[in-house]
């Protein structure tokens, strides 16, 4: 069964300073990775996607993510981080019913 | 360009009251819909799903009931509310061979 474990709930970073948020999965075949970000009181938004073709993937917001399968890791990083990256980023994988499974999110928050 | 909209947006509801939250999915056809529940401490979880018109697919016992009377329409309902029912909704939809699920702006329920 695929399933993605998120590690550290709660991220805080200063303004201009790196983030890097860990996602692990566990799958039995190639999966479909995705990041989401949900700003408060709002819906998830895409983020970006790995579908098994480039391992580096870029995505909106100056965000990417690097899968590695030697390490069942898929972790989300921004060189330098601004005020509106405040939100919480959740880590997915998709089954292959086309359900996706959840980590349990990380808060970001960012210091002035 | 597809949209999804789903309403109300917030919604306060005393206990044992019904519930009805609607999604519309624009711009595509024969989707895949899914309402997942955000409650506080449990992250994403999916409540129900449907690959078409009349087709539910229920993923947790639970207190709601999901219908799909249209191709591009997902209602989530309750005939009776329960406290454990407040949290924040989401309906999502995938393109029919697609691989990424896209989401709706989200719906607060409070049950009082």
């Amino acid at each position: 069964a695929q399933s993605v474990t998120q590690l550290g709930s709660h991220v805080s970073v200063s303004e201009g300073a790196l983030v890097l948020l860990r996602c692990n999965y566990s799958s039995s075949v190639p999966p479909y990775l995705f990041w989401y970000v949900q700003y408060p009181n709002q819906g998830l938004q895409l983020l970006l996607k790995y579908t098994s073709a480039a391992t580096l993937v870029k995505g909106i917001n100056g965000f990417e993510a690097e899968f590695k399968k030697s390490e069942t890791s898929f972790h989300l990083t921004k060189p330098s981080a601004h005020m509106s990256d405040a939100a919480e980023y959740f880590c997915a994988v998709q089954k292959n019913d086309y359900k996706l499974s959840f980590g349990a999110g990380t808060t970001v928050t960012v210091r002035a | 360009s597809q949209t999804i909209h789903q309403w109300p947006a917030t919604l306060v509801q005393p206990v044992g009251s019904p519930l009805s939250l609607e999604c519309t999915v624009e711009g595509t056809s024969n989707p895949n819909l899914y309402w997942y529940r955000q409650a506080a401490g449990r992250g994403l979880q999916l409540l129900f799903y449907s690959v078409g018109i009349g087709q539910i697919s229920s993923e947790v016992p639970q207190n709601l009931s999901a219908s799909r009377p249209q191709d591009r329409q997902f209602i989530l309902s309750s005939k009776k509310l329960l406290l454990s029912d407040s949290g924040f909704y989401l309906c999502a939809w995938l393109q029919g061979g697609g691989n990424t699920i896209y989401f709706g702006e989200g719906s607060w329920l409070t049950v009082v």
